[in-house]
């Protein structure tokens, strides 16, 4: 069975300029979670999508944004970037069956986003 | 709210030699708990996990933790490292039935020859 993919693995953009980061989860997987990695705040949650819904949601602003295809394929979008929005870009995929209280998660490789 | 910490930002251990890295949570509510592990230029991989039952939990890769509810302690183990094992190590909570995962800041462990 194939892995979390995202895409693309690596991007670089320019402050002011948004981009959108793509994630498909593990086949049969309906739970998505997105992360921001930097080197002095570890993983911070953004958001979590399942069944097309924003489930849970960080303390990211209102720049950071996503959302969830019928096939469970999640995106996430980030406006006006600043050079703080640099970061390693993880989504991570589960199950989620129901009457289980907890999720385990699947993690793709990761975005690395560079903003100069 | 919930919190994990992670007090040792890097651990460097001789090859053969034993580790332990430390964990420890607050948090009002039941939690399951994670060990994560991230190689260089990959995501996270999941090395165990404690959801109930005994409190000595074995994952991949020779690793082991033990949950402790009244220190509220995680703490990793392996008796002998190797060199591959150089990563970051990273541990979570999830409040039970929240479907949230809170990390730490992880911990470098360094493995030297």
């Amino acid at each position: 069975k194939a892995g979390v993919t995202q895409t693309p693995r690596y991007l670089i953009k320019t402050r002011g300029q948004q981009v959108t980061l793509s994630c498909s989860p593990i086949s049969g997987h309906r739970s998505v979670s997105w992360y921001q990695q930097t080197p002095g705040q570890g993983l911070q949650f953004l958001f979590e999508y399942f069944s097309e819904t924003q489930r849970n949601k960080g303390n990211f602003p209102g720049r950071f944004s996503g959302r969830q295809f019928s096939n469970s394929r999640s995106e996430m979008n980030v406006s006006t970037l600043e050079l703080g929005d640099s970061a390693l870009y993880l989504c991570a995929s589960s199950l989620d069956p129901t009457g289980i209280p907890y999720n385990e998660q699947f993690f793709g490789p990761g975005t690395r986003l560079t903003v100069l | 709210a919930q919190s994990v910490t992670q007090l040792d930002s890097q651990v460097p251990v001789f090859e053969e030699a034993p580790v332990e890295l430390r964990c420890n949570y607050s948090s009002s509510v039941s939690v399951y708990l994670f060990w994560y592990v991230q190689y260089p230029n990959q995501g996270l991989q999941l090395l165990l996990k404690y959801l109930s039952g005994s409190t000595l939990v074995k994952g991949i890769n020779g690793f082991e933790a033990e949950f402790n509810k009244s220190q509220t302690s995680f703490h990793l183990r392996k008796p002998s490292v190797h060199i591959s094992d150089t990563a970051e190590y990273f541990c979570a909570v999830s409040p039970s039935g929240t479907y949230k995962y809170i990390f730490g800041t992880g911990t470098r462990l360094k493995v030297l020859a």
